[in-house]
């Protein structure tokens, strides 16, 4: 089973309207931490924002939050007021316990984000 | 200025011809790892290290091997490529490996072999 799922391989949203990414994730650990990380076609790999399980409150960084839904095994990512310069792919990650004895991090596939005009 | 660096940025090779790619960072962490990204399959480990010294295999290890001798360094030794080696290459470092800590990666390679 994939331990971290982005269900939307493209998202369309118009300049200047918020858009959600999905991301759902399978962990049975109780102690994970949860990050969004964002691709431009430069292909350099920027970190946007961290959840981690025991936190009580959803994380924002400027336009970025995150609506984690601790029960449904959620974490979607928020972008409000779109920018052109916001179309990028977008991964969704968690880190988690490993057998190895530390906290390995597992991406999602990606959501490819286009925001138009 | 914090950083991971990668070098080379692109290379075409062909089939065989054994090479290396090299992988620094100046924020004095223990944890590294490469990554290779593949699409619809977001990025998989291929080999990780905890310390100088210390290595092991991630998910996708077969034909790869790396080193850790120093704790900024973290090359990625392809010995004899082969095309489904074609893809982007990352490293990355933590300053650990806590549920908390980012990942710092570098700006990827992008690797074609023909």
């Amino acid at each position: 089973a994939q331990k971290i799922t982005q269900t939307q391989p493209g998202m369309f949203v118009q300049e200047k309207e918020a858009v959600t990414l999905d991301c759902t994730y399978d962990t049975s650990d109780p102690s994970y931490g949860l990050f969004w990380y964002k691709q431009p076609s430069s292909g350099e790999m920027i970190f946007l924002i961290y959840q981690g399980s025991y936190d009580q409150q959803n994380a924002t960084e400027g336009r970025y939050s995150l609506n984690f839904q601790k029960a449904r095994k959620s974490a979607n990512l928020v972008i409000s007021a779109s920018q052109l310069g916001d179309s990028a792919m977008y991964f969704c990650a968690m880190r988690e316990p490993h057998s190895g004895g530390y906290n390995k991090l597992i991406f999602g596939a990606g959501t490819r984000l286009a925001v138009h005009p | 200025e914090a950083q991971v660096t990668q070098n080379p940025r692109y290379l075409i090779t062909v089939t065989g011809k054994k090479l290396t790619v090299t992988c620094s960072q100046n924020m004095n962490h223990e944890y590294m790892s490469w990554y290779r990204q593949d699409p619809g399959l977001g990025l998989r480990q291929i080999y990780y290290s905890m310390n100088v010294e210390v290595t092991d295999k991630g998910d996708v290890p077969e034909g790869y091997k790396v080193s850790r001798k120093e704790k900024r360094n973290f090359p990625l030794i392809l010995e004899s490529p082969s095309p489904n080696q074609t893809s982007l290459y990352f490293c990355a470092s933590s300053p650990g490996t806590a549920s908390y800590n980012e990942q710092f990666f570098g700006p990827g390679t992008r690797l074609t072999v023909l």
